[in-house]
C-alpha cells in the first residue's frame, strides 16, 4: 500500500521577528536534547543542545528551552531571517548510547 | 569546519541487488551512526558505531544491514539484498563521545527500482 508522509506544521513568519518552535518529547527519561535545522537536500545541522539539568540555554541567536514537567523543548529564532528557513527538528537522547529519537518537525518559513 | 562525507550523493539500484553506502566520519570523532529517512517521514535511528563494533541497532537493522569500518577513515553500510522499501535518504553521522552531538553528512538518497 502507500505510505501516508508526514504533513509537516508550517510556521511563516516575517523577516526580522522572532519564531518560537515547539516539541513534546515522549520520553521522560531522556535526558539530553537537540535541535536540528534541515534544509532541502541536505543533512540535519546541529543548532543547539540542552541536558536535563538545565531549563534555558542560548546560542547565538537562538535560545531552547526545556520544560521537563510537561515533557516540552522550545527552540526561539531572535531576528529571524530568510537563510533560517528550513526544517527544524528536535530530538531526545533516552540515554542509548546517543541513539536519537527525532521528532517529526515543523518548516519554517521566513517572508521577506 | 570538519564535516561529514557521504558517497554517492544519488544511487539507484534494482530490488534484489546489494549496494554499498559510503562515508568519511569526521577525522577526530569515535563513535559513527547511520539514520535514515523516507520521503516525507521522520529521521530514524539504524545503528550506532564504536571501538569496531555496533553499540546500539534498532529493529530495522536487520539481517540484510551490515556496518564496516574498513580502514582509518571510512564507514559503510551494506545492504545485502535490497528492498523497494528500502528507498530512503540515508544518513551518516559521527560524534567525539557519546553523550556528544551528532555531526550529520548529506545523505546518499538509495532509489531501489
Amino acid at each position: 500500500g502507500e505510505s501516508v508522509g508526514l504533513h509537516l506544521p508550517t510556521l511563516s513568519v516575517q523577516e526580522g521577528d522572532n519564531s518560537i518552535i515547539n516539541c513534546a518529547y515522549s520520553n521522560s527519561a531522556s535526558d539530553y536534547f537537540i535541535w536540528y535545522k534541515q534544509e532541502s537536500g541536505k543533512g540535519p545541522q546541529f543548532i543547539i543542545d540542552i541536558r536535563s539539568n538545565m531549563d534555558k540555554r542560548q546560542g547565538q541567536r537562538v535560545t531552547v528551552l526545556l520544560n521537563k514537567t510537561v515533557k516540552h523543548l522550545s527552540l526561539q529564532i531572535a531576528a529571524t531571517q530568510p537563510g533560517d528557513s528550513a526544517v527544524y527538528f528536535c530530538a531526545e537522547n533516552n540515554n542509548a548510547g546517543n541513539m536519537l529519537t527525532f521528532g517529526g518537525g515543523t518548516r519554517l518559513m521566513v517572508k521577506p | 569546519e570538519p564535516e561529514v562525507t557521504q558517497t554517492p550523493s544519488h544511487q539507484v539500484t534494482q530490488m534484489g541487488q546489494e549496494v554499498i553506502l559510503r562515508c568519511v566520519p569526521i577525522s577526530n570523532h569515535l563513535y559513527f551512526y547511520w539514520y535514515r529517512q523516507i520521503l516525507g517521514q521522520k529521521v530514524e535511528f539504524l545503528v550506532s558505531f564504536y571501538n569496531n563494533e555496533i553499540s546500539e541497532k534498532s529493529e530495522i537493522f536487520d539481517d540484510q544491514f551490515s556496518v564496516e569500518r574498513p580502514d582509518g577513515s571510512n564507514f559503510t553500510l551494506k545492504i545485502r539484498s535490497t528492498k523497494l522499501e528500502d528507498s530512503a535518504m540515508y544518513f551518516c553521522a559521527s560524534s567525539t563521545d557519546s553523550d556528544s552531538p551528532l555531526h550529520f553528512g548529506n545523505g546518499t538518497r538509495l532509489t531501489v527500482t
